[in-house]
């Protein structure tokens, strides 16, 4: 079974701070992403990686960046956290050439 | 136009009935097709692909693809009140790179006893 975890499920951050949320797959998967979901919005892509330290901007990229270092990890960093980045994050990954994204479990993170 | 557009609902059924859930998709030139089921505070959970026109089956779910109108559609028999979730509908357009799906906005479905 296709395993995707995600370092915290539950997190509460104070504005301004520095946030790393991490993503972990152990089935070799090339591709790996990043999305929100709000309600009412839907899930939204914030970035994408087909290879490491290959990364895509997704659809709302702005006040977050990535880091793939190595192919099993794929990292988010919230480099100055606001309020609106209170949400649900969903770390997902796919092998090369499929299509079927696997989601981890979720990070709740709540900005202060 | 949104490229992948669900009915939002809530869609309630019965328990027994038949679970019609429906999406549309902008695009006629589209590679692939996925159900996801999202419990509510958890993540979503593949549980239908389907890649050509016509039905796939799979125990008590059954995807319907129709690429000329262009919809995909989900079918569950039997509607039990743990099937009540909300039905994310994923495509895979073919100008997508790197694997990228686009997701609908989900259809809420509750199955009452």
């Amino acid at each position: 079974d296709v395993k995707v975890t995600q370092s915290s499920r539950y997190l509460v951050k104070r504005t301004g701070e520095k946030v790393f949320l991490e993503c972990v797959q152990d089935m070799d998967h090339e591709n790996m992403f990043w999305y929100r979901q709000d309600p009412g919005l839907g899930l939204r892509l914030i970035y994408f990686s087909y290879d490491v330290k290959m990364k895509e901007k997704g659809d709302i990229p702005e006040g977050y960046s990535v880091s793939r270092e190595k192919k099993e990890r794929f990292s988010l960093i919230l480099e100055s956290a606001s309020t609106n980045q209170t949400s649900m994050y969903l770390c997902a990954s796919t092998v090369r050439g499929w299509n079927e994204q696997y989601f981890g479990p979720g990070t709740r993170l709540t900005v202060t | 136009q949104k490229e992948v557009e669900q009915n939002s609902g809530p869609l309630s059924v019965p328990e027994g009935a038949i679970a019609s859930l429906n999406c549309t998709y902008s695009d006629r030139v589209s590679q692939s097709f996925f159900w996801y089921r999202q419990y509510s505070g958890k993540s979503p959970e593949l549980i239908m692909s389907i890649y050509s026109n016509g039905d796939k089956e799979d125990g008590r779910f059954t995807a319907q693809l129709n690429k000329a109108s262009q919809y995909v559609s989900l079918l569950i028999r039997d509607s039990q009140p743990s099937d009540s979730a909300t039905y994310l509908c994923a495509v895979k357009f073919t100008y997508n790179q790197g694997g990228k799906l686009i997701f609908g906005q989900g259809t809420e479905l509750s199955v009452k006893p």
